[in-house]
């Protein structure tokens, strides 16, 4: 069965600290899609990155960088020098291709709280 | 363009009462989705419909009722609302192309807060 991790409910840190949200998946399929999602206080849902199976490469895009390792399970995402407009919930997802990749499956999201 | 809308943004409801919450997109995605999030949870899928005419149940669907008569719509219907609806619901929409998923990502509505007492 397909699950996402999030274990850390809520992190704060204080504004230039960098911070790294952890995502641990399980799937059966050899063929999935991973994704982040933000949701800033206004409550919709922001794309931020998707992630196929067979792409470990990892990816910077400005402050932003996620560590994808089939090894582990993981797909971390990670703020460098974290702003107050980084204050959001932030969601990782999965879809797979058993299931329809267009189903995605959320963990219970990370709750950021970025202070001045 | 206006991506994947919802309404309305608020509503709250008696017990016993149903209600249609309403979700159209302007982008001729061939696949939409309802999602509810409980507090403190993740989404939830509730429905999905891969095209007009076809619809499916998700992990949640009991208490709900979708259609998908056209491509652009998909209303989410609650015929009997009970406390354990209150929730904010989205609708989704994605689309495949080349006939893969490769590329694809899911759009968001901004979502419907719903509550039932």
């Amino acid at each position: 069965a397909q699950k996402v991790t999030q274990a850390q409910t809520e992190i704060s840190v204080v504004e230039k600290e960098d911070v790294t949200l952890d995502c641990v998946y399980e799937t059966r399929d050899t063929t999935y899609y991973l994704f982040w999602y933000k949701q800033p206080p206004s409550g919709e849902l922001v794309f931020l990155i998707r992630r196929n199976s067979f792409d470990e490469q990892n990816e910077i895009s400005g402050r932003y960088s996620w560590n994808f390792q089939k090894s582990t399970s993981s797909f971390n995402f990670t703020i460098t020098a974290s702003q107050v407009v980084d204050s959001a919930v932030y969601f990782c997802a999965l879809s797979e291709a058993n299931t329809g990749f267009q189903k995605l499956v959320f963990g219970t999201g990370t709750r950021l709280l970025v202070s001045p | 363009n206006a991506g994947v809308t919802q309404t309305p943004k608020f509503r709250i409801l008696k017990i016993g009462q149903s209600m249609t919450l309403q979700c159209t997109q302007d982008m001729n995605h061939n696949y939409m989705y309802w999602y509810r999030q409980d507090p403190g949870m993740g989404l939830k899928l509730i429905y999905y419909s891969v095209g007009a005419g076809i619809t499916d149940k998700g992990e949640v669907p009991n208490g709900y009722n979708v259609s998908r008569s056209t491509t652009e719509d998909f209303p989410l219907r609650l015929e009997l609302a009970a406390p354990s609806q209150t929730s904010v619901y989205f609708c989704a929409s994605s689309s495949e192309i080349g006939g893969r998923f490769r590329d694809t990502e899911a759009f968001f509505g901004q979502g419907t807060r719903l509550t039932v007492v």
